[in-house]
């Protein structure tokens, strides 16, 4: 059974900083991985999709990369700003009966502060 | 164009008594998904509907559970004899394709069992 671990858990930062989240998976074996924000009380926005063969993705100040062999991937935000203060889940589809059903981290919830 | 929506945004019930929540995907989207989020936590799958039928109905609690996608477009979460421990968020998303596709969710129905 697929396991997603966030690391961390929660984090602070003042606004300007880069950041690093981690996202761990027990399988390998995935067909891709998907990075989601979530505000408080709100549902998830889809950031980045990462197929299975390919190493990164990038959209504006996002970057996520997958190193499939260690079941990581890494989202990195450049330049942080107040507005990117919310949850960060990862999601892996799990083969499950035919489907493909996302297995979701806990997720990373961030404070960027003026 | 539209996104995923959900009806109602809070509901509370008695304990007891039979809820139903309403999902409405993106127009076109083939494939459904409901997910059962409680605080602090990622998303849990419930259901799939590819179409009209459930392929994968492995994430239902129990069979108090029960959902529905009749013309394959709008979904009904059916929930009888509500318990407490069913308050959670309850999250629906859409995909164009089958799993497994990138997912765009709705903002949820906050359900409450008093």
């Amino acid at each position: 059974k697929q396991e997603v671990t966030q690391i961390p858990a929660a984090l602070s930062v003042p606004e300007g900083e880069n950041l690093v989240l981690n996202c761990s998976f027990t399988d390998s074996a995935i067909y891709n991985l998907q990075w989601f924000r979530q505000d408080p009380g709100k549902g998830l926005t889809s950031l980045l999709l990462i197929q299975s063969s390919q190493r990164e993705q990038t959209s504006g100040r996002l970057n996520a990369s997958l190193d499939k062999s260690s079941g990581r991937s890494t989202l990195y935000i450049a330049a942080s700003q107040p507005g990117d203060s919310a949850t960060y889940l990862c999601a892996v589809p799990n083969a499950s009966g035919g489907s493909y059903i996302p297995t979701f981290g806990r997720g990373t919830s961030l404070i960027v502060h003026p | 164009g539209a996104g995923v929506s959900q009806t109602p945004s809070n509901k509370v019930t008695e304990k007891g008594k039979y809820v139903e929540l309403r999902c409405d995907p993106i127009s076109g989207h083939t494939a459904l998904y409901w997910y059962r989020q409680s605080l602090g936590q990622g998303p849990e799958f419930l259901i799939y509907f590819q179409g009209t039928g459930a392929a994968d109905d492995s994430g239902l609690p129990n069979d108090r559970f029960f959902a529905v996608r009749p013309e394959g477009s709008v979904s009904t979460l059916k929930i009888q004899r509500t318990e407490r421990g069913d308050s959670a968020v309850y999250l629906c998303a859409s995909s164009l394709a089958g799993t497994p596709g990138e997912q765009y969710f709705g903002p949820g129905t906050r359900l409450t069992v008093t």
